[in-house]
């Protein structure tokens, strides 16, 4: 999983509270997604970044704010968020097209 | 639209027989597809993908899957398994047509293989 790192793995915050999550690609990658994975439910797409752009915001409420500085870079700002929040959120990277995407070992996030 | 289903929420097989876990997809193209293995609190690891050419795709870790085109299945098969092959497993799917990059997962089904 050296890959593709992300930190923090555990976080627990208040439903008041301003978090960011950070994805980093090792793979010269120039494809990153964000997943969400809660219990019970299909792994569901967030955000999808080609080459730095934006091109697929799978109808993600505005408290979560993805950020893609440079194409070995993510991150997903969370504010004001609700406790069904609360989930194992994936990065993934992959070169752009049908190929193979590479996950890192997610954040466990926990919403109070 | 794209989907793929995965039939079994759970899959128990005895330690040294073979294991089938089963995914079936709807494209509008051709497809391509994906398994992935996930252990408890780990990311994602991918397994093996089908594009074109042979229908047997052989994998890491020994599985196998099969692609049938009539039959819209991609089912992952592993000739003798292991107690540590016990994981979630999920199958993906991309539309050849679709101009973005994302794949449809499955719900996932959990394999069990007991000692």
């Amino acid at each position: 999983e050296t890959g593709v790192t992300q930190t923090p793995r555990h976080l627990v915050m208040g439903m008041t509270n301003k978090k960011s999550l950070k994805c980093e690609q090792h793979l010269g990658h120039n494809a990153m997604y964000w997943y969400k994975q809660s219990a019970k439910k299909p792994l569901e797409l967030m955000f999808v970044y080609n080459f730095k752009e934006q091109t697929e915001n799978n109808s993600v409420p505005s408290r979560f704010s993805p950020e893609c500085p440079n194409s070995s870079h993510l991150f997903l700002h969370l504010h004001t968020l609700q406790p069904e929040d609360s989930a194992l959120y994936l990065c993934a990277s992959s070169q752009a097209g049908p190929y193979e995407q590479f996950f890192g070992p997610g954040t466990r996030l926990t919403v109070l | 639209a794209q989907s793929v289903a995965q039939p079994e929420d759970q899959v128990n097989v005895a330690e040294g027989n073979p294991l089938t876990v089963k995914c079936t997809y709807s494209v509008s193209g051709n497809p391509y597809l994906f398994w992935y293995v996930q252990y408890p609190n780990r990311g994602l690891q991918f397994l093996l993908k089908y594009i074109t050419g042979d229908n047997l795709v052989k994998g890491s870790y020994g599985f196998e899957a099969e692609f049938n085109k009539s039959q819209t299945s991609f089912h992952l098969k592993k000739p003798s398994a292991l107690v540590s092959d016990s994981a979630l497993y999920f199958c993906a799917v991309r539309d050849i047509g679709q101009a973005g990059t994302a794949l449809i997962f499955g719900k996932g089904t959990t394999l069990s293989v007991s000692s």
